[in-house]
């Protein structure tokens, strides 16, 4: 089983400076991928990034970086320059290797605020 | 490309009733997922179809079923309408299934709101 875990409910930022979003997880699989998920009011989950447990880089994706450290199962979202339209609800989710499914696991979410 | 379209984006039922979602992957995509999102439990997975069959399934009751047609279009079901069932449904698709490193591409999601 997988289990994500999301420890900041909500965080602010000042507009044009850099945040970091946390995410630990959990799972026996050998092989998982870790994916984040912007979602605005509106509801539509945006997918930002991706990052594979057997990846020797951490993944970029224009201003979202993901700092994944595998020995401390941690995969933390780094957002730089921060703009007004990154206020949303960010999650963090999971997909193991094992039993062939689509299926993610989600945290809880961190709703990410940001000040002009 | 368009993307995974959701139909209806809004609904409104009273309890004992039932209820069809419907979803539309993006063209190409032969894996749909389901999700239920609420504010107390958070995202959950409720099943995954691929090519007509389900292959995985969450820990739902059974009043929630759902299908995929030959053209992967997908519905869910649920019957017998709870207040709890209240929530945001978002449907997702992928180009490939069961592998780990696939993104899923999500729709805008249906808003149910049971009364």
């Amino acid at each position: 089983a997988q289990k994500i875990t999301q420890t900041q409910p909500g965080m602010f930022v000042q507009e044009k400076e850099a945040v970091t979003l946390d995410c630990t997880y959990d799972t026996s699989d050998p092989s998982y991928g870790l994916f984040w998920y912007k979602q605005p009011s509106s509801g539509e989950m945006i997918f930002l990034i991706y990052q594979g447990s057997y990846d020797q880089q951490n993944a970029t994706e224009g201003r979202y970086s993901l700092n994944f450290q595998k020995a401390r199962k941690s995969a933390n979202l780094v957002i730089s320059a921060s703009q007004l339209g990154d206020s949303a609800m960010y999650f963090c989710a999971m997909r193991g290797s094992q039993g062939g499914s689509e299926k993610l696991v989600f945290g809880k979410g961190t709703k990410l605020t940001v000040n002009p | 490309k368009a993307g995974v379209t959701q139909t209806p984006r809004y609904l409104i039922k009273t309890r004992g009733q039932q209820v069809t979602l419907s979803c539309s992957p993006i063209s190409g995509h032969r894996s749909v997922s389901w999700y239920q999102q609420t504010p107390g439990q958070g995202l959950q997975f409720l099943f995954e179809y691929f090519s007509e069959t389900q292959r995985n399934k969450g820990n739902f009751p059974g009043r929630f079923s759902g299908r995929q047609f030959s053209n992967s279009r997908s519905e869910m079901n649920v019957s017998t309408l709870e207040l709890g069932d209240s929530a945001l449904y978002l449907c997702a698709s992928s180009s490939l299934g069961g592998t780990f490193y696939n993104e899923q591409f999500f729709g805008p999601g249906t808003r149910l709101t049971v009364l």
